[in-house]
Protein backbone atom coordinates (compact mmCIF):
# COMPACT_ATOMS: atom_id res chain seq x y z
CA UNK A 1 0.00 0.00 0.00
CA UNK A 2 1.42 3.60 -0.70
CA UNK A 3 2.18 5.66 2.34
CA UNK A 4 3.44 9.57 2.26
CA UNK A 5 4.32 10.38 5.72
CA UNK A 6 5.62 14.51 5.86
CA UNK A 7 7.05 15.70 8.76
CA UNK A 8 7.08 18.26 10.93
CA UNK A 9 3.72 17.94 11.40
CA UNK A 10 3.91 21.92 12.43
CA UNK A 11 6.45 24.78 11.86
CA UNK A 12 6.87 28.04 13.45
CA UNK A 13 9.39 30.12 11.89
CA UNK A 14 10.63 33.72 12.05
CA UNK A 15 9.73 36.12 9.06
CA UNK A 16 13.33 35.44 7.42
CA UNK A 17 14.13 32.09 9.09
CA UNK A 18 14.70 29.75 6.03
CA UNK A 19 13.46 25.97 6.55
CA UNK A 20 12.59 22.70 4.88
CA UNK A 21 9.58 19.97 5.15
CA UNK A 22 9.93 16.69 4.30
CA UNK A 23 7.72 14.47 2.28
CA UNK A 24 8.60 10.70 2.61
CA UNK A 25 6.68 8.18 0.31
CA UNK A 26 6.45 4.74 -0.43
CA UNK A 27 5.42 3.49 -3.86
CA UNK A 28 5.53 0.88 -6.30
CA UNK A 29 6.88 3.47 -8.77
CA UNK A 30 6.41 6.86 -9.16
CA UNK A 31 4.39 9.02 -11.62
CA UNK A 32 4.65 11.71 -9.86
CA UNK A 33 5.00 14.28 -6.70
CA UNK A 34 2.97 16.91 -6.27
CA UNK A 35 3.29 19.79 -3.59
CA UNK A 36 0.11 22.36 -2.73
CA UNK A 37 -0.49 25.35 -0.46
CA UNK A 38 -3.68 25.26 1.63
CA UNK A 39 -4.87 27.88 3.30
CA UNK A 40 -7.16 28.01 6.16
CA UNK A 41 -10.92 27.24 5.14
CA UNK A 42 -10.26 26.77 1.52
CA UNK A 43 -9.57 24.04 -1.13
CA UNK A 44 -5.67 23.19 -1.72
CA UNK A 45 -3.79 24.99 -4.74
CA UNK A 46 -1.22 23.59 -7.07
CA UNK A 47 2.13 24.28 -6.53
CA UNK A 48 4.71 21.60 -8.39
CA UNK A 49 4.98 18.51 -10.06
CA UNK A 50 8.00 16.20 -9.82
CA UNK A 51 8.34 13.58 -11.51
CA UNK A 52 11.95 11.95 -11.30
CA UNK A 53 14.80 12.00 -8.65
CA UNK A 54 17.01 14.77 -8.85
CA UNK A 55 14.47 17.25 -10.55
CA UNK A 56 13.76 20.73 -8.89
CA UNK A 57 11.23 23.32 -9.10
CA UNK A 58 11.28 27.14 -7.97
CA UNK A 59 8.28 29.24 -7.39
CA UNK A 60 9.22 32.37 -5.59
CA UNK A 61 10.78 31.45 -2.23
CA UNK A 62 9.76 27.82 -2.47
CA UNK A 63 11.71 25.23 -4.00
CA UNK A 64 11.34 21.75 -4.19
CA UNK A 65 13.22 18.48 -4.69
CA UNK A 66 13.15 14.87 -4.90
CA UNK A 67 15.51 12.06 -4.48
CA UNK A 68 14.05 8.33 -4.70
CA UNK A 69 12.80 7.91 -0.92
CA UNK A 70 11.31 11.58 -0.55
CA UNK A 71 11.00 15.36 -1.72
CA UNK A 72 11.69 18.14 0.45
CA UNK A 73 10.28 21.64 0.28
CA UNK A 74 12.60 24.60 0.98
CA UNK A 75 10.87 27.52 1.86
CA UNK A 76 13.68 30.64 1.58
CA UNK A 77 13.37 33.91 3.82
CA UNK A 78 9.77 33.01 4.59
CA UNK A 79 7.27 35.63 5.02
CA UNK A 80 3.95 35.94 6.99
CA UNK A 81 2.34 35.44 3.66
CA UNK A 82 3.90 31.70 3.74
CA UNK A 83 2.08 30.60 6.53
CA UNK A 84 -0.29 27.46 5.46
CA UNK A 85 -0.46 24.08 5.56
CA UNK A 86 1.60 22.60 2.76
CA UNK A 87 0.54 18.83 1.29
CA UNK A 88 2.69 16.40 -0.98
CA UNK A 89 0.56 13.57 -2.48
CA UNK A 90 2.66 10.91 -5.07
CA UNK A 91 0.76 9.00 -7.88
CA UNK A 92 1.94 5.31 -8.11
CA UNK A 93 3.38 4.67 -11.85
CA UNK A 94 0.77 1.96 -12.40
CA UNK A 95 -2.60 3.88 -12.52
CA UNK A 96 -3.62 7.07 -11.22
CA UNK A 97 -4.56 6.43 -7.51
CA UNK A 98 -3.10 9.81 -6.01
CA UNK A 99 -1.95 9.66 -1.84
CA UNK A 100 -1.71 12.57 -0.11
CA UNK A 101 0.43 12.65 2.84
CA UNK A 102 -1.59 14.50 6.20
CA UNK A 103 0.10 17.63 5.91
CA UNK A 104 2.90 20.50 7.68
CA UNK A 105 0.93 23.67 9.09
CA UNK A 106 3.64 26.50 8.41
CA UNK A 107 3.16 29.49 10.58
CA UNK A 108 5.92 32.36 9.75
CA UNK A 109 5.86 35.20 12.39
CA UNK A 110 6.53 38.81 11.81
CA UNK B 1 -8.61 31.79 -14.59
CA UNK B 2 -9.58 28.43 -13.89
CA UNK B 3 -12.41 27.91 -11.33
CA UNK B 4 -13.51 25.38 -9.56
CA UNK B 5 -17.07 26.10 -7.89
CA UNK B 6 -18.97 24.38 -4.56
CA UNK B 7 -22.47 25.65 -4.64
CA UNK B 8 -22.38 25.52 -0.78
CA UNK B 9 -19.71 26.63 1.86
CA UNK B 10 -21.03 25.43 4.65
CA UNK B 11 -24.33 23.42 5.41
CA UNK B 12 -26.25 22.35 8.56
CA UNK B 13 -28.38 19.40 8.07
CA UNK B 14 -30.18 16.51 10.50
CA UNK B 15 -29.13 12.57 10.34
CA UNK B 16 -31.00 10.46 7.94
CA UNK B 17 -31.77 13.58 5.24
CA UNK B 18 -30.22 13.75 1.73
CA UNK B 19 -27.74 15.90 0.84
CA UNK B 20 -26.97 16.92 -2.36
CA UNK B 21 -23.17 18.90 -3.08
CA UNK B 22 -22.51 20.46 -6.07
CA UNK B 23 -19.33 21.12 -8.09
CA UNK B 24 -19.12 23.23 -11.02
CA UNK B 25 -15.82 23.63 -13.37
CA UNK B 26 -15.46 25.83 -16.48
CA UNK B 27 -12.50 24.89 -17.16
CA UNK B 28 -13.28 22.20 -20.01
CA UNK B 29 -11.95 19.21 -17.70
CA UNK B 30 -12.98 15.54 -18.10
CA UNK B 31 -11.65 14.63 -14.80
CA UNK B 32 -13.40 15.41 -11.36
CA UNK B 33 -13.08 14.06 -7.78
CA UNK B 34 -14.72 14.47 -4.83
CA UNK B 35 -12.40 14.03 -1.25
CA UNK B 36 -13.44 14.84 2.13
CA UNK B 37 -10.77 15.88 4.42
CA UNK B 38 -10.27 15.23 8.46
CA UNK B 39 -8.09 15.90 10.60
CA UNK B 40 -5.36 13.74 11.32
CA UNK B 41 -6.59 11.39 7.96
CA UNK B 42 -5.65 13.82 5.30
CA UNK B 43 -7.75 14.02 2.22
CA UNK B 44 -9.21 10.45 1.13
CA UNK B 45 -10.78 9.73 -2.17
CA UNK B 46 -14.49 9.39 -2.38
CA UNK B 47 -16.00 9.11 -5.95
CA UNK B 48 -13.93 10.17 -9.27
CA UNK B 49 -15.24 10.35 -13.01
CA UNK B 50 -13.26 10.61 -16.08
CA UNK B 51 -16.02 11.29 -18.79
CA UNK B 52 -20.15 12.28 -18.67
CA UNK B 53 -22.07 9.40 -17.09
CA UNK B 54 -19.40 7.73 -15.92
CA UNK B 55 -18.27 7.22 -12.27
CA UNK B 56 -15.64 5.16 -10.30
CA UNK B 57 -15.25 4.39 -6.64
CA UNK B 58 -12.88 5.94 -4.61
CA UNK B 59 -11.28 4.43 -1.15
CA UNK B 60 -14.31 5.27 1.15
CA UNK B 61 -17.70 4.96 -1.25
CA UNK B 62 -19.69 3.77 1.60
CA UNK B 63 -22.67 6.08 2.23
CA UNK B 64 -22.01 8.26 -0.85
CA UNK B 65 -23.02 8.14 -4.69
CA UNK B 66 -22.13 10.76 -7.65
CA UNK B 67 -24.29 11.93 -10.51
CA UNK B 68 -22.27 13.54 -14.16
CA UNK B 69 -24.87 14.23 -16.18
CA UNK B 70 -23.08 16.83 -17.89
CA UNK B 71 -19.13 17.63 -18.34
CA UNK B 72 -18.88 20.38 -16.07
CA UNK B 73 -21.16 18.92 -13.17
CA UNK B 74 -19.68 16.71 -10.58
CA UNK B 75 -22.67 16.17 -7.55
CA UNK B 76 -22.15 13.83 -4.78
CA UNK B 77 -25.06 12.97 -2.84
CA UNK B 78 -25.19 11.74 0.43
CA UNK B 79 -28.70 9.00 0.88
CA UNK B 80 -29.00 9.44 4.34
CA UNK B 81 -26.77 11.57 6.44
CA UNK B 82 -25.20 10.40 9.41
CA UNK B 83 -23.04 12.54 11.85
CA UNK B 84 -19.61 10.37 10.42
CA UNK B 85 -20.10 12.04 7.30
CA UNK B 86 -19.73 15.63 9.50
CA UNK B 87 -16.29 16.76 6.96
CA UNK B 88 -15.24 19.16 4.94
CA UNK B 89 -15.83 17.91 1.33
CA UNK B 90 -13.33 19.31 -1.79
CA UNK B 91 -14.02 19.05 -4.96
CA UNK B 92 -11.49 19.10 -7.54
CA UNK B 93 -10.72 18.23 -11.98
CA UNK B 94 -8.04 17.95 -13.76
CA UNK B 95 -7.33 19.20 -17.68
CA UNK B 96 -5.71 16.07 -18.63
CA UNK B 97 -7.88 12.24 -19.29
CA UNK B 98 -5.73 10.25 -17.33
CA UNK B 99 -3.85 12.52 -15.11
CA UNK B 100 -4.92 12.95 -11.77
CA UNK B 101 -1.59 14.91 -9.72
CA UNK B 102 -2.37 18.45 -10.81
CA UNK B 103 -5.81 19.04 -9.02
CA UNK B 104 -7.80 22.11 -9.04
CA UNK B 105 -9.68 22.56 -6.49
CA UNK B 106 -13.07 24.53 -5.07
CA UNK B 107 -12.85 25.95 -2.07
CA UNK B 108 -14.76 23.21 -0.29
CA UNK B 109 -18.48 22.61 1.44
CA UNK B 110 -18.13 22.33 5.21
CA UNK B 111 -20.93 19.84 6.28
CA UNK B 112 -22.04 19.22 10.02
CA UNK B 113 -24.71 16.44 10.34
CA UNK B 114 -26.60 16.86 13.54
Amino acid sequence: EDQVTQSPEALRLQEGESSSLNCSYTVSGLRGLFWYRQDPGKGPEFLFTLYSAGEEKEKERLKATLTKKESFLHITAPKPEDSATYLCAVQEAAGNKLTFGGGTRVLVKP
Amino acid sequence: DVKVTQSSRYLVKRTGEKVFLECVQDMDHENMFWYRQDPGLGLRLIYFSYDVKMKEKGDIPEGYSVSREKKERFSLILESASTNQTSMYLCASTRRKGSTGELFFGEGSRLTVL
